[in-house]
């Protein structure tokens, strides 16, 4: 596609529940990159893939988090037992060489946990 | 964590206006970029410069970066009000692959 794309754009779930964010990164970009945005932060690092394998998982927050990018595309962001301070934006990049060029960022998706 | 830390927090001009945002850091860099998100959604990349660079330039934007002070600098010449918006500096440091960004300038051009 023309850009990262991430779905769904909003996610409202209960408390513990389990949520599921999907990224497609633009086509040929071998590096992608999982950040969380609270309001009126920065954006957070949570997990770098290099192809198929995370190259960098140091900032995901606890084991309730997990991605997976099976085929060095598309990647899914999984969330276990949700907890309302996992409430925030979960953003999306990807680039074609990592950290040394621009990184390209999907709309977002907002997750709220109730 | 975040490494970088934009200076002000938020700024308001009028139209016409030049704005300069600050970012300092703390650890040795190999490129520092900036980013814009408008409404807390995407972030759209400015502009990157390379840790043996001192300045770019990208139509209205001018980025300066002193290592020696590990503090970057972004100014935006003639400012309208459609460059409302946050802008972000993100730093790659030593062997990390990952952006690391700051806390972000509310920018806020009057018309």
């Amino acid at each position: 596609g023309a850009g990262v794309s991430q779905t769904p754009s909003n996610k409202v779930t209960e408390k513990g529940k389990y949520v599921e964010l999907r990224c497609d990164p633009i086509s040929g970009h071998t590096a992608l990159y999982w950040y969380r945005q609270s309001l009126g932060q920065g954006p957070e690092f949570l997990i770098y893939f290099q192809g198929t394998g995370a190259a960098d998982d140091s900032g995901l927050p606890n084991d309730r988090f997990f991605a997976v990018r099976p085929e060095g595309s598309v990647s899914t962001l999984k969330i276990q037992r949700t907890e309302r301070g996992d409430s925030a934006v979960y953003l999306c990049a990807s680039s074609s060489q990592g950290s040394l060029t621009e990184a390209f960022f999907g709309q977002g998706t907002r997750l709220t946990v109730v | 964590s975040q490494q970088g830390e934009e200076d002000p927090q938020a700024l308001s001009i009028q139209e016409g206006e030049n704005a300069t945002m600050n970012c300092s850091y703390k650890t040795s860099i190999n490129n520092l970029q900036w980013y814009r998100q408008n409404s807390g959604r995407g972030l759209v990349h400015l502009i990157l410069i390379r840790s043996n660079e001192r300045e770019k330039h990208s139509g209205r934007l001018r980025v300066t970066l002193d290592t020696s002070k590990k503090s970057s600098s972004l100014l935006i010449t003639a400012s309208r009000a459609a460059d409302t918006a946050s802008y972000f500096c993100a730093t790659v440091s030593g062997s990390a692959r990952q952006l690391t960004f700051g806390s972000g300038t509310q920018l806020t051009v009057l018309p």
